[in-house]
């Protein structure tokens, strides 16, 4: 069973709107953290954001921010004033400190930003 | 500039032949991993290392071995390569000081044919 699930495969948004991207995950551990990368079309892997379990607040990065529900196992990666740039797959990975902060990666979206 | 460098980002191989896949990490990290991405997955763990000597198993070892020579390279070795093993690889090291401990560092891939 997929232990962090993203059910939207593609996604595509007009320029300068906000995109909203989602995950769930399942973990039975009190000390976590989600992570959301950009994989471009070169390939390369971006690091985003972050939220751990423990913090009450959603982070924000810049543009980017994420709704954390901790008590439903989801967060979504919010976007804000989307660019063309903005376009790539995006994933999202849980992190757990009982097996050492390993990444377990969601099967990712891919987001196309039209002009 | 700190970075994860991989070689080769393309290699061609016959089944049955051995490969070996090179990542070298200048941001001091302890811990490095090798995973491989398909089409519809997000990326699987192969193999990581906490250290110089050590290889640990990760979710997907078979077929595959490993060796962390130094704390700045880490391989990944396919002994008898087989088509099903065609993908692209990741090498990513992690383990930063304090907050950002859990955060991985990507290298560029290496896209790998197995003929």
């Amino acid at each position: 069973a997929q232990r962090v699930t993203q059910v939207q495969p593609t996604g595509s948004s007009q320029w300068g709107e906000e995109v909203t991207l989602d995950c769930s995950y399942e973990t039975s551990e009190y000390f976590y953290r989600i992570f959301w990368y950009r994989q471009l079309f070169s390939g390369e892997m971006v690091f985003l954001i972050y939220q751990p379990s423990f913090d009450t607040q959603n982070q924000r990065s810049g543009r980017y921010s994420v709704v954390f529900q901790k008590s439903f196992k989801s967060i979504s990666l919010v976007i804000s004033a989307s660019q063309p740039e903005d376009s790539g797959t995006y994933f999202c990975a849980l992190s757990e400190l009982i097996s050492n902060y390993q990444l377990i990666w969601g099967s990712g979206t891919k987001l196309i930003i039209k002009p | 500039e700190a970075a994860v460098t991989q070689s080769p980002r393309n290699k061609v191989a016959v089944t049955g032949g051995k490969v070996t896949l090179s990542c070298n990490q200048t941001n001091n990290h302890n811990n490095m991993y090798w995973y491989r991405q398909d089409t519809g997955h997000g990326l699987r763990l192969i193999h990581y290392s906490y250290g110089a000597g050590s290889t640990e198993k990760g979710d997907i070892p078979d077929g595959y071995k490993a060796s962390r020579p130094s704390q700045e390279n880490f391989s990944l070795i396919l002994e008898l390569a087989t088509p099903s093993q065609t993908s692209v690889y990741f090498c990513a090291s992690g383990g930063g000081l304090g907050y950002n401990y859990a955060e991985q560092f990507f290298g560029p891939g290496t896209r790998l044919t197995v003929l």
